[in-house]
């Protein structure tokens, strides 16, 4: 198994819900990430889980809460959200959390918040 | 910080030409450069990448040059294809800052579009 899966592909919500994006690798990787895409633009880095342990938190609103359960699986837990929320949210693992590590990313979640 | 400027925004070609895509980048300690293929409704997927000891490295249609000294490198892409349609992103990295595979620093991207 070499990929990232993420679901659901398509999530719209209201800004009152609460729901969860969910992400796991089954290639033994140990770093796994939150990426935000906005269309036209690079992905923009939310969260880095290292060994299962939050690293990196890129001054993200609260309304996003991540959670790592396992080595295999990542979630990202939705609360709250505003209209300019709306994008493509990418989950990537990485063999480990050092530069240069082979960065493997799923297909992404298309999130639309009403 | 590093900086990332990928040029152009927008390139279209006829198929069966050549492609080519420039990146610059301003820390010159970075020594990691990876290039990333996103089709529409997809995540990117690593094409090709190159560490700062060699200066090109080929993988069939697809090259990639470095040049260290003026800090740049490009892709090239051989005989287009319409499957080669995509958005292209170049990165950088200092594969020694401690940092992570999160240390990626992307490029603003370039539409590649292949005129049949």
């Amino acid at each position: 198994d070499t990929e990232v899966t993420q679901t659901p592909k398509h999530l719209v919500m209201g800004m009152t819900n609460k729901k969860s994006l969910k992400c796991e690798q089954h290639m033994g990787h140990r770093a796994m990430y939150w990426y935000k895409q906005k269309a036209k633009k690079p992905p923009e880095l939310m969260f880095v889980y290292s060994y299962e342990k939050l690293s990196i938190n890129e001054s993200v609103p609260s309304r996003f809460s991540p959670e790592c359960p396992n080595s295999s699986l990542l979630n990202l837990h939705l609360h709250a959200l505003q209209p300019e929320d709306s994008a493509l949210y990418l989950c990537a693992s990485s063999q480990e959390r050092t530069s240069g590590s082979l960065l493997v990313f799923g297909p992404g979640t298309r999130l639309t918040v009403l | 910080g590093e900086n990332v400027e990928q040029h152009p925004s927008t390139l279209s070609v006829q198929e069966g030409d050549s492609a080519v895509i420039k990146c610059t980048y301003s820390d010159s300690a970075s020594n990691y450069f990876p290039w990333y293929k996103q089709e529409l409704g997809k995540g990117p997927q690593l094409i090709i990448d190159i560490r700062s000891n060699v200066g090109e490295k080929k993988d069939q249609r697809i090259a990639v040059t470095l040049n260290k000294t003026a800090k740049h490198f490009s892709l090239h892409i051989t005989e287009t294809q319409p499957e080669d349609s995509a958005v292209y992103f170049c990165a950088a990295s200092n594969a020694n800052s401690g940092g992570g595979a999160d240390g990626l620093t992307f490029g603003k991207g370039t539409h590649l579009i292949i005129q049949p």
